[in-house]
């Protein structure tokens, strides 16, 4: 079974700071995407960046980037300079061909002035 | 605006009642979703259909139904059966190998 674990439940972080948020996967398939999805209070999900398992390049989107090891099975989301905006739930989630979406429990990242 | 339209915003179901959430997507999607969200736990898939006239149970399914008869819908009904219905429901949709979009869900609540 495909599973993402998300080791941090809560995260504080205070206003221009940089922070990483850390996720790991378990899954026996070879090609397959990788997300990072963010929930602010309002409950929507908004995507805030993707990964291909077969490009060896980290994505980046602005202020938001990933490390991602494809060996070590982790994939984590780094967050530069970060605004008051950002705080929010942050998933990390999973997806092969079939397009089913298996998610992180979640990071509950807080962003002080 | 293309998007993916959930109603209603907040729903209350009494004890034996079934209920429906109603899901629309005007993205031209082939791939719809249901997912609940518990409090402290991240989505779990009910229910994915991945073209009209067919559906597959996800990991939670017991409880729920689905029929996918227009490209456009994907309605899902939490029937009696479900004992603990009170959750915050979201609709996704996608196509090809493009990221899920997500709709501004539905809270269910028990009266």
């Amino acid at each position: 079974a495909q599973t993402v674990t998300q080791s941090q439940p809560e995260m504080s972080v205070q206003e221009a700071e940089t922070v990483t948020l850390s996720c790991t996967y378990d899954t026996s398939e070879s090609n397959y995407y990788l997300f990072w999805y963010k929930q602010p209070p309002s409950r929507q999900m908004i995507l805030v960046i993707r990964q291909e398992a077969y490009k060896q390049q980290n994505a980046t989107e602005n202020r938001f980037s990933v490390n991602f090891q494809k060996a070590a099975k982790s994939f984590s989301l780094k967050i530069s300079d970060s605004q008051l905006g950002d705080t929010a739930m942050y998933f990390c989630a999973f997806r092969t061909g079939f397009q089913k979406l298996v998610f992180g429990t979640g990071t509950r990242l807080l962003v002080s002035p | 605006d293309g998007g993916i339209t959930q109603s209603p915003k907040y729903l209350f179901r009494k004890e034996g009642q079934n209920v429906t959430l109603s899901c629309e997507q005007n993205l031209n999607h082939d791939a719809m979703y249901w997912y609940r969200q518990d409090p402290g736990q991240g989505l779990r898939l009910i229910y994915y259909s991945q073209i009209v006239n067919d559906f597959q149970k996800g990991d939670i399914a017991e409880g729920y139904s689905v029929s996918r008869e227009k490209k456009e819908s994907f309605p899902l009904t939490v029937t009696s059966a479900q004992k603990n219905p009170t959750a915050f429901y979201l609709c996704a949709s996608t196509t090809g190998d493009q990221p899920q979009h997500f709709g501004d869900g539905t809270r269910l609540s028990i009266l």
